[in-house]
């Protein structure tokens, strides 16, 4: 398996730009959740779906981001407008649900870094 | 809600020296919970998980046993290397949270040769 992949790798943007990143889960993982890191805040969870259906935005900053998940094997985290304290790495992890099969365990992507000038 | 206390960083430890960071863990439920590692540039990969109280998690030499009356998830390792350099992050997923994963605040290890 691939693992999950995320795109791009590397962003560098000006304040006031779109920024749209993707994620593509695992196969068969019914779980998918977006993380920011930063040096300040560390690993912050800011939303995850079940089965395609959005569970808890809880962490979502604010109303610039908003993230979707049209299919089983794809996902996007859109900032718009961006802003400078919007810089981060960016996650996307899967993970395989249900009562028996579930431990929790997370998959991630390599992370997409974000500079927002 | 569920939390996750783990040691701050950076340690700095020699070659072949003992690791322990400490891990201490707040949930309403019962959590699984989980040592998580990340090479510089890379994402986060699971290094070891328990499930249930007194389970001992092991991978790479490394250990940590879920202790419920102490609520602790410690990370220990014998003999670490210089390629054991990274962050580490304790972290727990509860059924009643949703399965949603919180993570502690990681700690960096730099291992010196």
């Amino acid at each position: 398996d691939a693992g999950v992949i995320q795109s791009p790798r590397h962003e560098v943007t000006e304040m006031g730009q779109e920024v749209t990143l993707r994620c593509k889960p695992i196969s068969g993982h019914d779980y998918l959740f977006w993380y920011r890191q930063t040096m300040m805040r560390g690993l912050e969870l800011l939303i995850y779906f079940n089965n395609n259906v959005p569970i808890d935005d809880s962490g979502m900053p604010e109303d610039r981001f908003s993230a979707k998940m049209p299919n089983a094997s794809f996902s996007t985290l859109k900032i718009q407008p961006s802003e400078p304290r919007d810089s981060a790495v960016y996650f996307c992890a899967s993970s395989l649900g249900g009562l028996v099969a579930n431990t929790g365990e997370l998959f991630f992507g390599e992370g997409s870094r974000l500079t927002v000038l | 809600g569920n939390s996750v206390t783990q040691m701050e960083g950076p340690v700095t430890l020699s070659e072949e020296a003992f690791l322990t960071i400490n891990c201490t863990y707040t949930a309403t439920g019962y959590p699984s919970l989980f040592w998580y590692v990340q090479y510089p540039g890379e994402g986060l990969q699971l290094l070891l998980k328990a499930t249930k109280a007194d389970d001992k998690g092991s991978n790479k030499g490394f250990e940590a046993t879920y202790r419920k009356e102490t609520t602790s998830f410690h990370l220990e390792k014998g003999s670490v290397q210089v390629s054991d350099s990274a962050v580490y992050f304790c972290a727990l997923s509860d059924q009643t949270g949703g399965f949603k994963t919180i993570f502690g605040a990681g700690t960096r290890l730099f291992v010196k040769a």
